[in-house]
């Protein structure tokens, strides 16, 4: 079965600091890898998302994330928070390419001026 | 063009009522998935549907029911609502599900509370 591990459900960083969130993901097949964004009362906004090829990804707002099969992860980073960049983030695994999505619990990312 | 819309936006329930949730896909996405978010987890998935049937159900209870319309859209039911039934419950729809990968939208969900 598959599974999505975030490491921390609070982090925070300095406005210009580096951003690392990490997530560990369980899959018995090649996966589909996302990461979400979602701001207070609001759904959810895809940041980036690695479905074949290169395992470095870039989304958007500077966001990247790194595939690492041996490792089973998909951590998110940004190289200098902003404030704006406050807000939950969920990763998530999909096997099916049917939408079924499985998220992970979700990192609240707190940024500090 | 018009994203994945949800109504209502907020409702309040009692206990042992039942209450239908509605989606509308984006123009030209046949499937819609849904999704239960209670305060302080990620989503969990209910349902998908695609072209009008159902082709996934998560470890839902069977008062979670759905179905999807001729024009795509899609309405959650749920009965003998519960306490923790309260979450924020999201749709999601995409061109095709089969194959190769085309990405979901979410809409801004329905927050619905049980009292």
């Amino acid at each position: 079965a598959q599974s999505v591990t975030q490491l921390g459900s609070h982090v925070s960083v300095s406005e210009g600091a580096l951003v690392l969130l990490r997530c560990n993901y369980s899959s018995s097949v090649p996966p589909y890898l996302f990461w979400y964004v979602q701001y207070p009362n609001q759904g959810l906004q895809l940041l980036l998302k690695y479905t074949t090829g290169a395992t470095l990804v870039k989304g958007i707002n500077g966001f990247e994330a790194e595939f690492k099969k041996s490792e089973t992860s998909f951590h998110l980073t940004k190289p200098s928070a902003h404030m704006s960049d406050a807000a939950e983030y969920f990763c998530a695994v999909s096997e099916n390419r049917d939408d079924k999505i499985i998220f992970g619990k979700g990192t609240r990312l707190h940024i500090l001026p | 063009d018009a994203g994945v819309t949800q109504s209502p936006t907020h409702l309040i329930k009692t206990r042992g009522q039942q209450v239908t949730l509605r989606c509308s896909p984006i123009s030209g996405h046949k499937s819609v998935s849904w999704y239960q978010q209670v305060l302080g987890q990620g989503p969990q998935f209910i349902f998908q549907y695609y072209e009008k049937e159902e082709r996934g159900r998560g470890n839902f209870p069977d008062r979670f029911s759905a179905r999807q319309f001729p024009n795509y859209s899609s309405e959650l039911n749920v009965n003998a609502l519960l306490l923790g039934d309260s979450a924020l419950y999201l749709c999601a729809s995409s061109f095709n599900p089969q194959g190769a990968y085309t990405e979901a939208f979410f809409g801004q969900g329905t927050r619905l509370t049980v009292v």
